[in-house]
């Protein structure tokens, strides 16, 4: 079964740092791009960023360049975030989605509350 | 950045009846290696993920109900319900990939009238 699951998300400070993690299984991780796209409560979707399937190029929408880095490990068929300074304007839940025409697979979402 | 609009913010129909969502994006999204246009069309519903209906702004993904259309090109482009079931109540977006940032429209919330 193709299948994405995200990890690590939780309650942070502003300021504060946190790395989610997201897992495929099902399908040839290494092939494909990957993205993160955020969903703040009661609000629509929000592409965070994207990284080519070697990992080579990585891309970022303007509200997070500089504080949130991308990576993925082929070897093991995982995405990640690292996402640092975190503001309170992060608050959302994360989702890792794979590229194909479109993202056609999503994971289940990852809970990020920033907050003093 | 390409700016993605969609309208209307919600609608209701008719069970059986036709839901027609419009959605324009600032500029061109046409992909000039297959002459494709890079835009999907998403369905969410409550404490889901996002599951994708269609894809090059007319072909429908594998296992979506026929029901389900897509279609437009450059900037302008529609999602067609063409008999609304109970199970289609979702909210609707769409997103150009055409070029980072892969920017979605605000969505279009739809209910049984």
């Amino acid at each position: 079964e193709v299948q994405l699951l995200e990890s690590g998300g939780g309650l942070e400070q502003p300021g504060g740092s946190l790395r989610l993690s997201c897992a495929a299984s099902g399908f040839t991780f290494s092939s494909f791009p990957m993205s993160w796209v955020r969903q703040a409560p009661g609000k629509g979707l929000e592409w965070v960023s994207a990284i080519t399937a070697s990992g080579g190029s990585a891309y970022y929408t303007d509200s997070v360049k500089g504080r949130f880095t991308i990576s993925r490990d082929n070897s093991k068929n995982t995405l990640y975030l690292q996402m640092n300074s975190l503001r309170a304007e992060d608050t959302a839940v994360y989702y890792c989605a794979k590229r194909r025409d479109g993202f056609d697979i999503w994971g289940q979402g990852t809970r990020v509350t920033v907050s003093s | 950045d390409i700016v993605m609009t969609q309208s209307p913010d919600s609608l209701a129909v008719s069970l059986g009846e036709r839901a027609t969502i419009n959605c324009k994006s600032s500029q061109t999204v046409l992909y000039s290696s297959n002459n494709r246009n890079s835009l999907a069309w998403y369905q969410q519903k409550p404490g889901q993920p996002p599951k994708l209906l269609i894809y090059w702004a007319s072909t429908r993904e594998s296992g979506v109900p026929d029901r389900f259309s897509g279609s437009g090109s450059g900037t302008d482009f529609t999602l067609t319900i063409s008999s609304l079931q109970a199970e289609d109540v979702a909210v609707y977006y769409c997103q150009q990939y055409h070029s980072t940032p892969f920017t979605f429209g605000p969505g279009t919330k739809v209910d049984i009238k």
